[in-house]
Order: structure tokens, then C-alpha cells, then sequence
């Protein structure tokens, strides 16, 4: 069964440096998403992306993040200058069409130290 | 107005019995509501949704109550098992306007045996 894939599974960071998490969507997917779990909080939504442009995003995703999809098969979010309150963990998840179930990937733990 | 309150936080159940899960959201351009399961490690994966159009949606063991009127929902996990045991999100979405996920806080659900 197709799976969304995400990689590392655990990064450790220093504050201030720069992180790209990186996800590989199911294959006959269109829509791209990023969510974050702080840890003991709820998952919240950062943007979904779309034809190569972001589609929707939260107040969380602010300057310091940004989407791409560097080729045909992965799409990553990228922090720019780490915060400790950056700690948590992302997930990616990706849907066929806006309208469809929303496959999330195994996540990526980020420790910013 | 976006926030999906759930409750409770954990629940214990013995092998058997009736897990229940309830959710609660204020936003009523809301039109589409899936149960999210996730079991440590992974990420959240659907379990079963619901439109606003029924009041009740059954899969298996697994069953969803709608109310429209007082903006809730809850989860019925008939004859729980300990392979249940996982987190529990409820979750909403506003179709028209958007993609992203709205989660509640999640319960925590353990089945004893």
C-alpha cells in the first residue's frame, strides 16, 4: 500500500540554524501539506501546497518557513533560523485531490537545543 | 471560532466494553469531520468521517454520532479491544474554503484486558 515517507526521523538542531524536513507524497497525489505536533499538544495545521504554489497557510508559517517541491517526488518545509519553540513534531501528509482523505506520513522529531 | 474542543483527555476502558469520544466545535461553516487514529510512532491515519447531512456513520465497531444543532460529535468504539489502544483526534474542515484539518486535542485511549 503507498505511504507517505518522511525523513530524518529525528533531527537535532541548534537554535539559529537552518532545517529542511523532507517528505515524499504518494505518487498519484496532488495536494501537499504541512502539520506540527508540539509535544502534548494538539496537531496543528502550517500550509498545504498545490501546483507548485502554497494554497492556504496558518499564522504559524510565518517568514521563517518555507515549502517546496524540488522535484517530481519530494516536497520539504525548511526553517530558516530555528527557535527553541520550533521543537515538535512535523508531519506531512498529501491528498489526490483537496476533497479526498489526507494520508499523513510517520513524522519528523525536531530538537532545537 | 476554529477551535474543536475534545474531551477527555484519556480514558480507560476494560476489554469489551464502549469507548466513547466527544468533540465539540463552534465554527459552522465546518462541513466535513473525521476520527483520526494514531498509534506511537506514526502518524495520525483516518478512521472514519462524517457530512453534516447524517447523524450517524457506522464502520465495523467504529461509529460516529452527529449533532448538528449542538455543534458536537463524539466516536463509539463498540467492543474495545487492546489493539485499540492509540491516540484518538477528532478533527473538522471547511470543504469550500479550504484543505486544511482542524484537530482537537486528542484522547489518549487505553484498553484493558
Amino acid at each position: 500500500e503507498p505511504e507517505v515517507t518522511q525523513t530524518p526521523s529525528h533531527q537535532v538542531t541548534q537554535m539559529g540554524q537552518e532545517v529542511i524536513l523532507r517528505c515524499v507524497p504518494i505518487s498519484n497525489h496532488l495536494y501537499f501539506y504541512w502539520y506540527r505536533q508540539i509535544l502534548g499538544q494538539k496537531v496543528e495545521f502550517l500550509v498545504s501546497f498545490y501546483n507548485n504554489e502554497i494554497s492556504e497557510k496558518s499564522e504559524i508559517f510565518d517568514d521563517q518557513f518555507s515549502v517546496e517541491r524540488p522535484d517530481g517526488s519530494n516536497f520539504t518545509l525548511k526553517i530558516r533560523s530555528t527557535k527553541l519553540e520550533d521543537s515538535a513534531m512535523y508531519f506531512c501528509a498529501s491528498s489526490r485531490t483537496v476533497f479526498n482523505e489526507q494520508f499523513f506520513g510517520p513524522g519528523t522529531r525536531l530538537t532545537v537545543l | 471560532q476554529q477551535q474543536v474542543k475534545q474531551s477527555p483527555q484519556s480514558l480507560i476502558v476494560q476489554k469489551g466494553g464502549i469507548s466513547i469520544i466527544n468533540c465539540a466545535y463552534e465554527n459552522t461553516a465546518f462541513d466535513y469531520f473525521p476520527w483520526y487514529q494514531q498509534f506511537p510512532g506514526k502518524g495520525p491515519a483516518l478512521l472514519i468521517a462524517i457530512r453534516p447531512d447524517v447523524s450517524e456513520k457506522k464502520e465495523g465497531r467504529f461509529t460516529i454520532s452527529f449533532n448538528k444543532s449542538a455543534k458536537q460529535f463524539s466516536l463509539h468504539i463498540m467492543d474495545s479491544q487492546p489493539g485499540d489502544s492509540a491516540t484518538y483526534f477528532c478533527a473538522a474542515r471547511e470543504e469550500t474554503s479550504g484543505s486544511r484539518l482542524t484537530f482537537g486535542e486528542g484522547t489518549q485511549l487505553t484498553v484493558n484486558p
